[in-house]
Parts: structure tokens; sequence; C-alpha cells
């Protein structure tokens, strides 16, 4: 199966920082979810987006469904310690199953 | 309360055995998954299964068996023919086959001695 481009692979934040993250593919996929996994545990679903363009929040958590249908943000408003982790993307593809991106590892900077 | 749960936590083997990793839902989910994660890659899908005994081999079938007996249960089977068996297994479900949100258990990480 195929897999997303999911960038940056990590990043540090400072508390109070507002970070982004984005998938991308070369293909067209009908929904885009994001996950969060806390080291040693599942992933937890953080936002599910369904139609093109949409742009969804949860709390803090803000993430746009491109246009193109080809791609997803997730941005991290005001963050906090607890942010830390690993996020996944996740698109849809025509046969309902899913493909995930690598993660982006988020880190607290020292 | 309302969960997937997965055991062992932790699980060792030496080389040329089978192992068999449980997967339990009381979420009343149709459709249920099993993936392979490896560090700094995505999750895999193994197998999945959309309803009570019937079964699908995902993207990563070879050397894994499952069997679905039970609604609620969903046990993967690692066996010798896996050739590169050490790695975190995620069990996932969904309400139906094609519904896009899948629930994750808290994993299994495997390790070969």
């Amino acid at each position: 199966g195929q897999q997303l481009n999911q960038s940056p692979q990590s990043m540090f934040i400072q508390e109070g920082e507002d970070v982004s993250m984005n998938c991308t593919s070369s293909s067209i996929f009908n929904t885009w979810l994001w996950y969060k996994q806390d080291p040693g545990e599942g992933p937890v679903l953080l936002i599910a987006l369904y139609k093109a363009g949409e742009l969804t929040s949860n709390g803090r958590l803000t993430a746009q469904f491109g246009i193109t249908r080809k791609d997803s943000f997730l941005n991290i408003s005001a963050s906090i310690p607890s942010d830390v982790g690993i996020y996944f993307c996740a698109g849809q593809r025509s046969d309902y199953k899913l493909s995930f991106g690598a993660g982006t590892t988020v880190t607290v900077r020292a | 309360d309302g969960g997937i749960t997965q055991s062992p936590k932790y699980l060792f083997r030496k080389e040329g055995q089978n192992v068999t990793l449980s997967c339990e839902q009381n979420l009343n989910h149709d459709a249920m998954y099993w993936y392979r994660q490896d560090p700094g890659q995505g999750l895999r899908l193994i197998y999945y299964s959309q309803i009570v005994n019937d079964f699908q081999k995902g993207d990563i079938a070879e050397g894994y068996s499952v069997s679905r007996e039970k609604k609620e249960s969903f046990p993967l089977t690692v066996t010798s023919a896996q050739k590169n068996p050490t790695a975190f297994y995620l069990c996932a479900s969904s309400i139906v086959p094609d519904h896009n949100e899948q629930f994750f258990g808290p994993g299994t990480r495997l390790t070969v001695l």
C-alpha cells in the first residue's frame, strides 16, 4: 500500500508556540485522519476530515482537507508539554483501507 | 468502559516459534484490523476482517495468519515464516468496514530473541 509523505519528520516546540505539520500524496483520498501516539501506546484519533476544503477544530488543534484532496495539514496552537508525541496522518483509499504517513515526532525544546 | 484490549503488552519469543497476539473489542464494531509499526515508518496493514468468519490479506500478510470466529475477537498469529517479526503490533476496529474512523488498541510489542 502507498505511504503518505509527512513533514517535518520531527520538530521541537517551546511551550506557547504554534506548530504545523502536513501530509501530501500523489493520490486522491476521500478522508483524512489525524492521530496522536504516545510512546508505547496505540494512536488516538484527533480529527477526521471528510470534504475537500473542510477546516475542522478540536480544542487547540485545527486540521484542513486540501482542495486537491491530495494533502492535509494539522496545526497546534499555544502548545503545552503534553502535546509531545508522534502525530500521524492517514488517508482513506478507494478500497476503504487507510494509508499512513511516517509520523511527525514532537519534542519539547529544553 | 467500551474499548479495544490487546494482550500481552510485551511478548518475547524464540526464533522458529509461532506466537498468537490477542485483540478483543466490546464496541460492537463489525470491522477489525491488524497493523505492524516499525520505527520511523507509518502503520502497515497486515490483515483485516469486515465481518465474522471473513478476513482478507492486507499489504504485508506473508508470515501471518488470523481468525475471526467471534465479532469481539480477532487474534493474530505470527508464524515462524515471518522473516522479521520484531515490531509493535496494533489492533484497530471500526463500526463498519467503510467507516473511516478506526480506533486502536494499546499495542503489543513482540521481540524475537
